[in-house]
């Protein structure tokens, strides 16, 4: 099946700074794609819908400023945690659709982000 | 107000048992329902769909029934075995790109 990459798996940073994390599409190109949050023993948040050459959609209550989202190219597409607090502490998982079919949206292993 | 809701936070069965999952959403626009399995620090990985014209999917193991009056579905997986300890998420779509995720259930499967 399609494989989704995202690097790094982990990442450990202080308070105040900047990280960045790709999502790539490594045999397909994604016309779309999705950042995901996941608190410990809760659900998936969808973040934003990232679309290639337009500016990302992010859902109500998720700081635009903060997460900025980059969809460069089809097979890439990167969240950068601006001026990162522990708060943000988290597991992001991104995904990525071809648009070729309703189910065929395939996830990355996930980025574990520790703000110190 | 969560619009996909899987009641159950765990559950445990015996090897060679049925697990049976649950799921219910409150938005009658969903259409589209997935299943997701998920173990710890890695990515959620697809399992098994099932669209809103059909009441049920089988794949192998894994069976999803959709009951669209009760808007509850379940996933049934027989015989569950040792390697299906996983964190499962339902996740509902009305347009089949966004999707709402549940927030999970973790099933524990006995040797």
């Amino acid at each position: 099946g399609a494989v989704v990459s995202q690097h790094p798996s982990r990442v450990i940073c202080k308070s105040g700074t900047s990280v960045k994390i790709e999502c790539r599409s490594l045999d397909f190109q994604a016309t779309t794609m999705f950042w995901y949050r996941q608190f410990p023993k809760q659900s998936l948040m969808l973040m934003a819908t990232s679309n290639e050459g337009s500016k990302a959609t992010y859902e109500q209550g998720v700081e635009k400023d903060k997460f900025l989202i980059n969809h460069a190219s089809l097979t890439l597409s990167t969240l950068t945690v601006t001026s990162a607090h522990p708060e943000d502490s988290s597991f992001y998982i991104c995904s990525a659709h071809s648009g070729t079919s309703v189910y065929e949206q395939y996830f990355g292993p996930g980025t574990r982000l520790t703000v110190t | 107000d969560q619009q996909v809701k899987q009641n159950s936070p765990s559950l445990s069965v015996q090897e060679g048992r049925i697990s049976i999952l649950n799921c219910d959403y409150t938005n009658s626009m969903f259409d589209y329902f997935l299943w997701y399995k998920k173990y710890p620090a890695e990515g959620p990985t697809f399992l098994i769909s099932i669209s809103s014209i059909k009441d049920k999917n089988e794949d192998g193991r894994f069976t999803v029934f959709l009951n669209k009056s009760a808007k509850h579905l379940s996933l049934h997986i027989v015989p569950s075995q040792p390697g299906d300890s996983a964190v499962y998420f339902c996740a509902a779509s009305a347009d089949g790109q966004n999707f709402v995720f549940g927030p999970g259930t973790r099933l524990s499967v006995l040797p």
